[in-house]
Formats: structure tokens, sequence, C-alpha cells
């Protein structure tokens, strides 16, 4: 069983706030990623890392920003939320090369 | 960049009765190729894989996909569902020798009437 959390798993917040999504991940996997899924819509990869100190853009464009400054933890972090941002993020990791993502249970934004 | 196609969004049927789903993808070079399921208020997970070998892919719960190269297709399926497989079916597909990212389709939701 794959062990990733994501926390919170539900966030209602108003115009304006700053927000991170936490998530971590107790495997050793080098590689975590973040993505974005609206109901009825693929999964679209808005970041991603391969370690340490090492973070990517992904192929959606974001607004929000990611840090890895330890292998186990991946926040993704948006200055200030907009009603746009209303989505589901999900956090992944994997080994690399021939992976399996492994994910988390993902959290729910809403923005009023 | 690779893109994953899957039909028929919304799939409804009885118990007992065989489920296909369609999965093509628009990538020439070598690939691996993946279902995942998301159970209601369940984590994505992994329900079967090909990296190579037998191109016929058996996974958990009685599913099985076979990888017909020259069609791009990876199509899921099951011979008899269960209620408990009203589900959420999504395609991934990760070229093996570029941007090694997974891309994904739209992916199936499956109600299974009991």
């Amino acid at each position: 069983e794959a062990d990733i959390y994501q926390t919170p798993r539900y966030l209602v917040i108003g115009t304006g706030k700053k927000i991170t999504l936490e998530c971590s991940q107790t495997m050793g996997h080098d590689k975590m990623y973040w993505y974005q899924q609206d109901p009825g819509m693929e999964l679209h990869l808005i970041h991603y890392s391969y370690g340490v100190n090492s973070t990517e853009k992904g192929d959606l464009s974001s607004e929000s920003t990611v840090s890895r400054i330890r292998t186990e933890h991946f926040p993704l972090t948006l200055e200030s939320a907009r009603p746009s941002h209303t989505s589901q993020y999900l956090c992944a990791s994997g080994t690399g090369g021939q992976e399996t993502q492994y994910f988390g249970p993902g959290t729910r934004l809403l923005v009023l | 960049a690779q893109s994953v196609s899957q039909h028929n969004h919304h799939v409804i049927l009885s118990e007992a009765a065989s489920l296909e789903l369609g999965c093509n993808y628009s990538y020439g070079g070598t690939v691996n190729l993946f279902w995942y399921v998301q159970y209601p208020g369940q984590h994505l997970q992994l329900l079967l894989k090909y990296f190579s070998g037998d191109p016929l892919v058996k996974g958990i719960k009685g599913f099985e996909a076979e990888f017909i190269k020259s069609k791009f297709s990876f199509n899921l399926r099951k011979p008899s569902v269960q209620w408990s497989d009203t589900a959420e079916y999504f395609c991934a597909v990760n070229a093996l020798y570029g941007n090694n990212r997974l891309a994904f389709g739209k992916g199936n939701q499956v109600v299974v009437i009991p």
C-alpha cells in the first residue's frame, strides 16, 4: 500500500488568501508530481520534481509554486487564491524510469 | 507530446455484463501503458500496467488489458462486472524516451447497477 499523504483534504477559502497544500510520502521516492483535475477531465501535470532542490513546471500552466527541500515533502503554494483555482489537486510520487506513480487522496479546493 | 483518448465517458451497465473501455494514444515510440482506477472516495490506484513482453496484461480484480501496437491501443476488459467495480477508470501513457511524464486520458465513469 502506497503511503502518500495530502492535507487538507478539503479547503474552502476566500479570494486573495495565501494557501499551501501539503504532500508527503514515506516511500523514499525521488520523483514527485502535482496534478490538477477538474470533473470529467484528464489529470494535468502542473509541477514535478526529480529530487531535492529540483522543481519544474509541468504541461499545464499554473500560478502555483512548489518547493522540494526534503525528499519526502513537496508542498504547493498559491500566493493569492482566485476562483479560477478551484479544482482538485493530486500529489503523486514515483521511482523514475519505468515507474508506477502512487497517488495521494487529493485536496479539493474551493475559492470563493 | 503524447496524448491519450478515452471514449464514452459515462458507461452504465448491469452486474455480470462485460466491460470494455477503449484507450488510444498518439505516440509512435516505445511506451509504458497504465490503467488507474479511482473508487468513490478513494485514492487513484494502479489497476494494471504494461512495460514489455506479453501484450495481454492481467491486473487486479479480474481486469485485463491488451496492448495492440499497430492500433496504438490499450483497451481494458472485464468479462463480468460487479457492483463494486463502480469507479472512474483512467488510461495513462508514458513515453519511454520522451519527457518520461505520464499523460492521462479524460477517464471513464463506470456505474454498475446491481
